[in-house]
Formats: structure tokens, sequence, C-alpha cells
């Protein structure tokens, strides 16, 4: 366990139906992210929250939609989804800011594998 | 613009070698860089970084990097590669602004080490 929980580990669902992604971290971070990883390309980053407040997003479509109601939690909700979309889905933590404290950066759940069907 | 470059798409090495995995950068400033493992459907795991101090940093699983400013690289390698070593390694390098920093990701090397 790296103190970053993402949970479920495996999701299948139609283009039509409504899910949502959950992450939890137990380390006392201030900044959590949304990446998304799909085969052969690089890791993309979806969103960036820093002390609960959205402070990145990366042209994401309207159908990810991210939430963090506090510190702790994170959640991306799922709607209307592409079979493109499918992909695993990796949350990170981090503390901010990091500059000389000798953080190890980010710190990632296990991710969640995304399939669209 | 601020990026990691990881020019190998795959390494092969046979158990017993020494293995390098290659990674350029290029930022403004002083580079934090990292190094990242992902086993198969698994997250990423942190393998070692550089801040500041010696050039060659030490780090999980018997790797070690080696910064060079010169030439903007901060390869990762591993004296005598396992079978087990065979997994995704990513380079990055973090980069800040206002709000705090964020991670730039290369685009991953997979590692094939065979018995």
């Amino acid at each position: 366990e790296t103190g970053v929980t993402q949970t479920p580990r495996h999701l299948v669902m139609g283009m039509t139906n409504k899910k949502s992604l959950k992450c939890e971290q137990h380390l006392g971070h201030n900044a959590m992210y949304w990446y998304k990883q799909s085969a052969k390309k690089p890791l993309e980053l979806m969103f960036v929250y820093s002390l609960e407040e959205r402070v990145e997003n990366n042209s994401v479509p309207s159908r990810f939609s991210p939430e963090c109601p506090n510190s702790s939690h994170l959640f991306l909700h799922l709607h209307t989804l592409q079979p493109e979309d499918s992909a695993l889905y990796l949350c990170a933590s981090s503390q901010q800011p990091q500059a000389g404290t000798g953080k190890e950066g980010y710190t990632f759940g296990s991710g969640t594998r995304l399939t669209v069907v | 613009a601020q990026s990691v470059a990881q020019p190998e798409d795959q390494v092969n090495v046979a158990e017993g070698n020494p293995l390098t995995v290659k990674c350029t950068y290029s930022v403004s400033g002083n580079p934090y860089l990292f190094w990242y493992v992902q086993y198969p459907n698994r997250g990423l795991q942190f393998l070692l970084k550089y801040i500041t101090g010696d050039n060659l940093v030490k780090g999980s699983y018997g790797f070690e990097a080696e910064f060079n400013k010169s030439q903007t690289s901060f390869h990762l390698k591993k004296p005598s590669a396992l079978v087990s070593d065979s997994a995704l390694y990513f380079c990055a390098v973090r980069v800040f602004y206002n709000q705090g920093g964020k991670l730039i990701f290369g685009q991953g090397t997979e590692l094939s080490v065979k018995p």
C-alpha cells in the first residue's frame, strides 16, 4: 500500500452509464492529481487540485468531471464516455510547495482500469 | 517548453548485464529529476530523485542515476540486471509555478530482462 487508494480497481461501463472513480490519500498531502494512461501513449495529466482548488484542467472533455471535497479525497465523475476513453486512470498526491524540501515527488495509487463498451 | 524525453521505447538486456535507460530534459532553472517504475496494472513507484548534491544518485532496488548538466541528461543505470526489473520506467522533471509544482513525465521505456 502506497497510502493512496483507488477504487474500484476495474470498471466496465456502457457509453450511456454514469460512474465515479474514487481516490483517497492518507499521507497528509495537500495536492491531488488525475492522470490518464493509455496503451502506447505518454501519461496525460488531466486535473490538478492544490489545497482543494482546481489549478489545472488540461483540455479534458466535459464528460470527465473532477471533484475534490477535501484534501484527502478526489473523485472523477464519468458520463457518456467513448470507447477511446478506455485506459488506466491514475491518481497521485503530493505536498505543495516542495522546492528544496527533499520530498519524493508524487505518490501514486494503483489505478482504475476502465473499459468502455 | 519544459519537457522530458526518453528516446527508447524499449530496452532489452540479458540478466546479469548492466542496463541503462536514457532520459534527457529541457527546463529553465535548476531541474528536480525523478525516476519511477511501473509494474503491470499498477501505479508508478518512486525509484530515486536528484535535487542537488552529488551527480550520482542511488535509489531503490539497486538502481542509480547520473545527472549530467552539460548533456541535460539523467540516465538510469543498474550494474547487474534482474528478470524482476522488467517493467515500464518513467523519467520526470518537476516544474514550478505560482500554485506549486507539477511533474512532467517522459513517454516511458519498457525494460525487458531475459534470463
